[in-house]
């Protein structure tokens, strides 16, 4: 079956660094997604990786290790308005997006 | 950009009425449309996926006689959730996709209410 794994929740510390990590079993690779998602609102984008590697973006990285069927979302100079779930999500060799549940990041001051 | 819109943003209804829901992608050409749902505290449940002028292809356990899809354009498709009952209560969210990269953009979603 197809799987994809990431913890739950996760606290951290406004103005620390956090690295959210996913790791998937899926029946071919095609791309991975990670959305962030505010309570009570529909998902955005945050970033794609196709190859592997570290893709930046503002405070927001993310890392692709197609080998190992990992990645991490990293964030760094945590702000209050990062409280959200974070969905990691896989495109399968049907260009079918296979979801995970979803980490619940929890910012206290 | 790549805007989704989605209308209504919120809706009470009636149970055993029906009620239709919008999704269009604004400024690009949808080759896909998704139609997810989602209950409090829980993940993205994929409810259909659809391809404009063919029938939506629905996930397991996802009632097609209830939920209909219909994927009249490549900017538009709506869902219409019939006989509602409470227990459709949901947040229902649209996405749309382009061929490349397949990136989904997400509509708003629709918070439904069945009393």
């Amino acid at each position: 079956g197809q799987n994809i794994d990431q913890p739950t929740e996760m606290t951290a510390t406004e103005g620390a660094i956090v690295q959210i990590n996913c790791t998937y079993q899926t029946s071919g690779f095609n791309g991975l997604f990670w959305y962030q998602q505010h309570a009570g609102e529909a998902p955005t984008f945050l970033s794609y990786n196709v190859l592997d590697g570290l893709e930046e973006k503002g405070r927001f990285s993310s890392f692709l290790s197609r080998s190992k069927g990992y990645s991490y979302l990293l964030l760094k100079e945590l702000q209050m308005k990062d409280s959200a779930s974070y969905l990691c999500a896989v495109l399968d060799s049907n260009y079918q997006l296979i979801w995970g549940a979803g980490t619940k990041l929890i910012i206290k001051p | 950009g790549a805007v989704v819109s989605q209308h209504p943003s919120w809706v009470i209804c009636k149970s055993g009425t029906s009620v239709k829901i919008e999704c269009r992608s604004l400024d690009f050409q949808a080759t896909t449309m998704f139609w997810y749902r989602q209950f409090p505290k829980q993940s993205l449940m994929l409810m259909a996926t659809s391809n404009e002028g063919s029938k939506a292809t629905y996930e397991q356990g996802v009632e097609k006689d209830k939920f209909l899809i219909n994927h009249a354009s490549l900017t538009l498709s709506t869902l219409t959730v019939t006989s509602a009952h409470p227990e459709d209560s949901s947040f229902y969210i649209c996405s749309a996709s382009k061929r490349e990269p397949h990136e989904q953009y997400f509509g708003p979603g629709t918070r439904l209410t069945v009393t």
